[in-house]
């Protein structure tokens, strides 16, 4: 079992908005910054936000994040094909002493 | 541009030990924790530890304590990782993964190298 709690798959047609949701306590999500990234089929993960809420240089502001308390949230509006991947919150545990990663969402665009 | 670049995929027996590199360019090296993180098929990321190539100090994830090694060589900027007493569930990608912020042990990871397959089987 992940620290961090993510429903295992969402789908959702094109050019809808999909949210994936990442939830923790007080030793990791309430306390530290949240990290979400992007997988796709074969591929090395990729950083999609930040610090929560920001987004590297290079990826697309279709992607937002937010963070409530002992939970975040990765959004996706104007879903497209190539949106299909696995995504996973990622953030630091002061109880662990180790970063930690959710289970992963598996996104399906419909 | 900064590039990571891992050793190629390998097979081990159990009971074994592994040594993944990964080497860097496009930066400092020294001014850049590298994390290791791991991916057993089908499944999850899951974190092995860190190391301050400046420095060569490390933090483990409590799973890998005693099992794994994290060191590097600063003249051809190069980390590696390295994992005993191999089993079957060993089975995984290994990456390794740059810390955007730079000198800190944190989850932002900007770069990651391609990922080094390794089959522990009999």
């Amino acid at each position: 079992q992940s620290v961090l709690t993510q429903s295992p798959s969402v789908s959702e047609a094109p050019r809808q908005r999909v949210t994936i949701s990442c939830s923790g306590s007080s030793s990791n999500i309430g306390n530290n910054a949240v990290n979400w990234y992007q997988q796709l089929p074969g591929k090395a993960p990729k950083l999609l936000i930040y610090y929560d809420d920001l987004l590297p240089s290079g990826v697309s502001d279709r992607f937002s994040g937010s963070k409530s308390g002992t939970s975040a949230s990765l959004a996706i509006s104007g879903l497209q094909s190539e949106d299909e991947a696995d995504y996973y919150c990622a953030t630091w545990d002061d109880s662990l002493n180790a970063v930690v990663f959710g289970g992963g969402t598996k996104l399906t665009v419909l | 541009q900064v590039q990571l670049v891992q050793s190629g995929a390998e097979v081990k027996k159990p009971g074994a030990s592994l040594k993944v590199s990964c080497k860097a360019s496009g930066y400092t090296f020294t001014t850049y924790y590298m994390n290791w993180v791991r991916q057993a098929p089908g499944q999850g990321l899951e974190w092995m530890g860190v190391i301050n190539p400046s420095g060569g100090s490390t933090s483990y994830a409590q799973k890998f304590q005693g099992r794994v090694t994290m060191t590097r060589d600063t003249s051809t900027s190069t980390v590696y990782m390295e994992l005993s007493s191999l089993r079957s569930e060993d089975t995984a990608v290994y990456y390794c993964a740059r810390v955007r912020g730079g000198e800190s042990i944190a989850a932002d990871l900007d770069y990651w190298g391609q990922g080094t397959l390794v089959t522990v089987s009999s």
